[in-house]
């Protein structure tokens, strides 16, 4: 069964504390990225990456950090930095520059509540 | 320049009726014009999409009918159902950088 998972679904963490989201993809996309979505917002991008090793910050990176170890894997952490962390978090993924493809496939995402 | 704006924030239409989202570019050198349609807690999928070599791309219900000289491109849902009730967001990308440009997001209720 391909497709983006993310885990876990809801994440609560204490004010202070960083917080690693998960995002594991198993379509062999080249492409990842990194969305945060607030209520009733569109999607604004804080980082993606084209390849492994890889990765270019996006519009709202401050306060958010990642790594590109492999190809299927691709954990966001929301730093302490952050001073508004609470929302919902995409990944996405997309065949990218091997197949010169644009299109985006997201996973369910992730609700995080910072209190 | 790299803005898409969509219109209108939100959308009430009865069944059956036609809903019809608007969005706004301004870079030319964007080549790809997706929608996705999002539930709530769910995230976005691929709707339909097109490029800027045709004026109308339909699928099912689905139709994309874009105005390159007006720099304009819209989503018609044809017999709109309860069940299409969701946020549509409109997006642009160019081959340069394979990023996607998004609109603020349609929210749409299909009354029944």
């Amino acid at each position: 069964d391909g497709g983006i998972t993310q885990s876990p679904k809801y994440l609560f963490r204490k004010e202070g504390q960083n917080v690693t989201l998960s995002c594991e993809q198993n379509l062999n996309h080249d492409a990842m990225y990194w969305y945060r979505q607030d209520p009733g917002q569109g999607l604004r991008l804080i980082y993606y990456s084209q390849i492994v090793n890889d990765f270019q910050k996006g519009d709202i990176a401050e306060g958010y950090s990642v790594s590109r170890e492999k190809k299927e894997s691709f954990p966001l952490t929301v730093t302490s930095a952050q001073k508004n962390p609470t929302a919902f978090y995409l990944c996405a993924s997309s065949p990218g520059l091997a197949e010169s493809s644009y299109e985006q496939y997201f996973g369910p995402g992730t609700r995080l509540t910072v209190t | 320049q790299q803005q898409v704006k969509q219109s209108p924030q939100s959308l009430i239409v009865q069944k059956g009726g036609i809903s019809i989202i608007n969005c706004a570019y301004e870079n030319t050198a964007f080549d790809y014009f997706p929608w996705y349609q999002q539930f709530p807690g769910k995230g976005p999928a691929l709707l339909i999409a097109i490029r800027p070599d045709v004026s109308e791309k339909k699928e099912g219900r689905f139709t994309i009918s874009f105005n390159k000289s007006a720099k304009q491109f819209s989503l018609h849902i044809m017999d709109s159902q309860p069940g299409d009730s969701a946020t549509y967001f409109c997006a642009a990308s160019m081959r340069s950088n394979y990023q996607l440009i998004w609109g603020a997001g349609t929210k749409l209720i299909i009354k029944p």
